[in-house]
């Protein structure tokens, strides 16, 4: 069973524009999220992070919004940069503090 | 200062065949976890190594196997090579006493292939 569910394996968006990823899941017990960024032969980084007590968290270019009674999340990214092409997956620790990852979705930003 | 590293970068491997996987962690670091991330699908967790020990093991079978050496690095062991194996294996370090999961910081990765 995926607890945590990207279903969009890819987005493409202009540069300059808005980007928005998606996640669902569906432990209610989760109570904190995290997005990770991956580049191309290295491993995954941190991007940014939202407890369930907030509904939004922002740092620079980079949003998450939380809607626990959806069990949603999306990462919004403003404005997309062709250096945000990347593969982003977003993630939870269980109760035992394991991460459960998404599949990831691929973001392409062009020119 | 290094950050994790891991090797070898890519390795090509016969059913039924054995392989070692090695990861050195970040400088300060004294907690080992290993994913492994399949085509199309994010990291899954394996185990973690603290103080030489296994600590948590994900849904992974005992062909799967590790250890933690006194200097922290970790080697990830894996029995009877299966075709579903074929994966990159990923190995994060962090440290124990920090539990934030942002302060996990993850290798390049090891591409195994099973033929």
């Amino acid at each position: 069973d995926q607890q945590v569910k990207q279903n969009s394996p890819s987005l493409s968006v202009q540069e300059g524009r808005i980007s928005i990823l998606n996640c669902d899941y569906t432990n209610s017990m989760f109570d904190y999220f995290l997005w990770y960024k991956k580049y191309p032969a290295e491993g995954p980084t941190f991007l940014i992070s939202i407890s369930s007590i907030k509904d939004k968290n922002e740092d620079g270019r980079f949003t998450v919004f939380l809607n626990k009674s959806a069990k949603h999340l999306s990462l919004h990214i403003v404005p997309s940069q062709p250096g945000d092409s990347a593969v982003y997956f977003c993630a939870a620790p269980d109760y035992t503090d394991k991460l459960i990852f998404g599949t990831g979705t691929r973001l392409q930003v062009f020119p | 200062d290094a950050g994790v590293t891991q090797s070898p970068t890519h390795l090509i491997k016969t059913r039924g065949q054995q392989v070692t996987l090695r990861c050195s962690p970040k400088s300060g670091h004294d907690t080992v976890s290993w994913y492994q991330q399949a085509l199309g699908q994010g990291p899954q967790f394996i185990f973690q190594y603290y103080e030489e020990e296994e600590r948590q093991r994900g849904n992974f079978p005992d062909r799967f196997s590790g250890h933690q050496f006194p200097n922290y690095s970790s080697e990830l062991n894996v029995n009877a090579l299966l075709l579903g194996d074929s994966a990159l294996y990923l190995c994060a370090s962090s440290l124990a006493s920090t539990s934030a999961q942002e302060t996990q910081y993850f290798g390049p990765g090891t591409r195994l292939l099973v033929l």
